[in-house]
């Protein structure tokens, strides 16, 4: 299958501090691209979905201030976790899409915020 | 995206089949049935999706009723390394945001030696 990366694989920050996590199609271009937020014991759930070149839809409940999504290139999405607390410390996992029933997950980034 | 159900734990005999169901009761004539697999601390993998038909490839086979309101990951010769939650995932092709992957709790498979 089709390969996705995500950059950092793991960050410790401060609170109060801003995080991106980058998450790259190598070897397909991505037109849709989901990030996840991941807990402890928890399922994945589906905190936003982009579109190349589009602003990005957030699911109910997720603030779109506090998680900036940026996909503005076909192999390439950041997620910006601004103002980072402890709370927000969790498994945060992309996926890409290039096609209709494709979606390929990346190895995700481990948040601690301390 | 159609709610599935999904038993929580399961054990299987290493070198054994393993059957995990799912149940998608709700699921309209326009979704398939996808199934993805996450092993502790990694991202979700791909394993296998269909429509209608039963689909094998080289990691599982796919069994879909007829009235496709279940279905049936078969993994043929279970290792210790197939240990996993495994996904039941129900969804419209992805064309626009309607094509999300919403999972459920999912199934823990534990392989025994």
């Amino acid at each position: 299958g089709a390969v996705v990366s995500q950059h950092p694989s793991w960050v410790i920050c401060k609170s109060g501090t801003s995080v991106k996590i980058e998450c790259r199609s190598l070897d397909f271009q991505a037109t849709t691209m989901f990030w996840y937020r991941q807990f402890p014991k928890q399922s994945l759930m589906l905190m936003a979905t982009s579109n190349e070149g589009s602003k990005a839809t957030y699911e109910q409940g997720v603030e779109k201030d506090k998680f900036l999504i940026n996909h503005a290139s076909l192999t390439l999405s950041t997620l910006t976790v601004t103002s980072a607390h402890p709370e927000d410390s969790s498994f945060y996992i992309c996926s890409a899409s290039g096609g209709a029933n494709e979606q390929f997950f990346g190895p995700g980034t481990r948040l601690t915020v301390l | 995206d159609a709610k599935t159900t999904q038993p929580p734990s399961m054990d299987c005999a290493e070198g054994r089949a393993a059957n995990l169901p799912c149940n998608h009761s709700t699921i309209s004539g326009n979704e398939y049935v996808y199934w993805y697999r996450q092993i502790h601390s990694q991202g979700p993998q791909y394993i296998i999706h269909g429509l209608k038909n039963n689909e094998t490839n080289e990691m599982a086979s796919l069994i879909i009723t007829e009235d496709r309101k279940s279905s049936t990951l078969i993994l043929p010769h279970a290792t210790l390394r197939d240990t996993a939650v495994y996904y039941c995932i129900v969804r419209v092709q992805i064309f626009t945001n309607a094509g999300k992957s919403t999972f459920g709790d999912g199934t823990t498979l534990t392989v025994k030696p």
